[in-house]
């Protein structure tokens, strides 16, 4: 069975940077695309970037690409956000999906992680 | 980057119902276009890909259809696990962009 398990939600201040893991079973890690998708509260959905296991490739939306880092570790099928100088607009739900190499769309989904940045 | 634009935004149906979600998108992206299913406090469900092949799993009432700018997605009669909100995306170009949603509620 495919999963991505993504880790718990976090809470940050403003200014504060966060990490979010997503961890693959189940299928090839390096076959796949991981990609990573923002939802704020009531909101829908904003693809913010991609990273390619197989040879670290990554690409980011203009509206993170200062602040974000995406990376994969083959060593342990794990990907992982890091987003920096959190603001309120950056509470929301991030998800990690993975789309496979030379298909379309976002096959597999992790469950979410909550991000909520208060003072 | 492509915008696409779903319709309606929000939209009413009973069980039994046969419904249509239109998703249009800024430029000509082919069939580079998917449908995702999401419900309450879930994360999304890819349903449709390439336009008009179904996920494994999804049933046949679900299908998808359309080319170039407009693109539907059709249920033929619509079952309660169906109520919830529905998405499109195009995968032609990076970034890829979604539609702002279709919320699909029982009447």
């Amino acid at each position: 069975e495919v999963q991505l398990v993504q880790s718990g939600a976090e809470v940050k201040r403003p200014g504060a940077t966060v990490r979010i893991s997503c961890k693959a079973s189940g299928y090839t890690f390096i076959d796949y695309y991981i990609n990573w998708i923002q939802q704020a509260p009531g909101k829908g959905l904003e693809w913010m970037g991609l990273v390619n296991p197989e040879d670290d490739e990554i690409m980011y939306t203009e509206k993170f690409q200062d602040r974000v880092t995406m990376t994969a570790d083959t060593s342990t099928d794990t990907a992982y956000l890091e987003l920096s100088s959190l603001t309120s607009a950056d509470t929301a739900i991030y998800y990690c999906a993975a789309r496979p190499h030379g298909g379309e769309g976002f096959e597999f989904w992790g469950q979410g992680t909550l991000v909520s940045v208060s003072s | 980057d492509i915008q696409m634009t779903q319709s309606p935004s929000s939209l009413s149906a009973s069980v039994g119902d046969r419904v249509t979600v239109t998703c249009r998108a800024g430029q000509s992206i082919g069939t580079y276009l998917i449908w995702y299913q999401q419900k309450p406090g879930k994360a999304p469900k890819r349903l449709i890909y390439d336009t008009s092949i179904l996920q494994s799993g999804v049933p046949s009432r679900f299908s998808g259809g359309g080319s170039g700018t407009d693109f539907t997605l059709t249920i033929s009669s619509l079952h309660p696990e169906d109520f919830a909100t529905y998405y499109c995306q195009q995968s032609y170009s990076i970034p890829y962009t979604f539609g702002q949603g279709t919320n699909l509620e029982i009447k």
